[in-house]
């Protein structure tokens, strides 16, 4: 049981380029969400999944795309990078966040040139 | 949509006094507060949580409490030690629309 894995761990990218970020998870949780976090304003939701198939936006989706094409992957990818897209980003899990919180994955470390 | 607040931003304490967050919430149909405890460069974890029919919970050196009415809850941390220091995050479930909505956060630094 590996929980939540999220690829790369860390990333360096060029204004204008383009790239995903990947999350899988096996605890068969139909909740899953992506978070953005920067010093001083906590995590913020940028898409989330309530299952296969469905996604919608968070409070900061611009900039972002997402698809569930099954329960376990979600990935999240960044259209045309740009220096404020410079974050921390936390793919998380849940059965029901609003009732058991969420397992959050290792975090990905982005950096836009 | 929830909304919560959660104060002070930063703490410092000494190694062995107690060190309190506390957080507010818009939404009365919420019911569920967990808090995450994330050291540097490491992912959020799960230390404690409370719901709404329960107005406190222990474990070992953290409680919650949860005044309803008063739509705030809190995060005590007694004896702290070093390994305390980290980014204490709460959050509020609310039912309606599934969701776990955060607060920004409280850096917690505990001085030897």
């Amino acid at each position: 049981n590996a929980g939540v894995t999220q690829t790369p761990k860390f990333q360096v990218l060029k204004t204008g380029q383009s790239m995903t970020l990947q999350c899988a998870q096996d605890m068969n949780h139909e909740y899953m969400s992506w978070y953005r976090q920067d010093p001083g304003m906590g995590l913020r939701l940028i898409h989330y999944s309530v299952g296969a198939g469905i996604t919608d936006q968070g409070e900061v989706p611009n900039g972002y795309n997402v698809s569930r094409s099954t329960t376990e992957d979600f990935p999240l990818r960044l259209l045309s990078a740009a220096p404020s897209q410079t974050s921390v980003y936390f793919c998380a899990s849940s059965y029901r966040p609003d009732n058991y919180g969420y397992t959050f994955g290792s975090g990905t470390r982005l950096t836009v040139v | 949509g929830e909304n919560v607040e959660q104060h002070p931003s930063t703490l410092s304490v000494q190694e062995g006094d107690s060190a309190v967050i506390k957080c507010t919430y818009s939404d009365s149909a919420s019911n569920y507060f967990p808090w995450y405890k994330q050291e540097l460069g490491k992912r959020p974890q799960l230390i404690i949580d409370i719901r709404s029919n329960v107005g406190e919970k222990k474990d070992q050196r953290i409680a919650v409490t949860l005044n309803k009415t008063a739509k705030h809850f809190s995060l005590h941390i007694t004896e702290t030690q070093p390994e305390d220091s980290a980014v204490y995050f709460c959050a509020a479930g609310t039912p309606a629309d599934y969701k776990l909505s955060f607060g920004a956060g409280t850096t917690v630094t505990v001085r030897a």
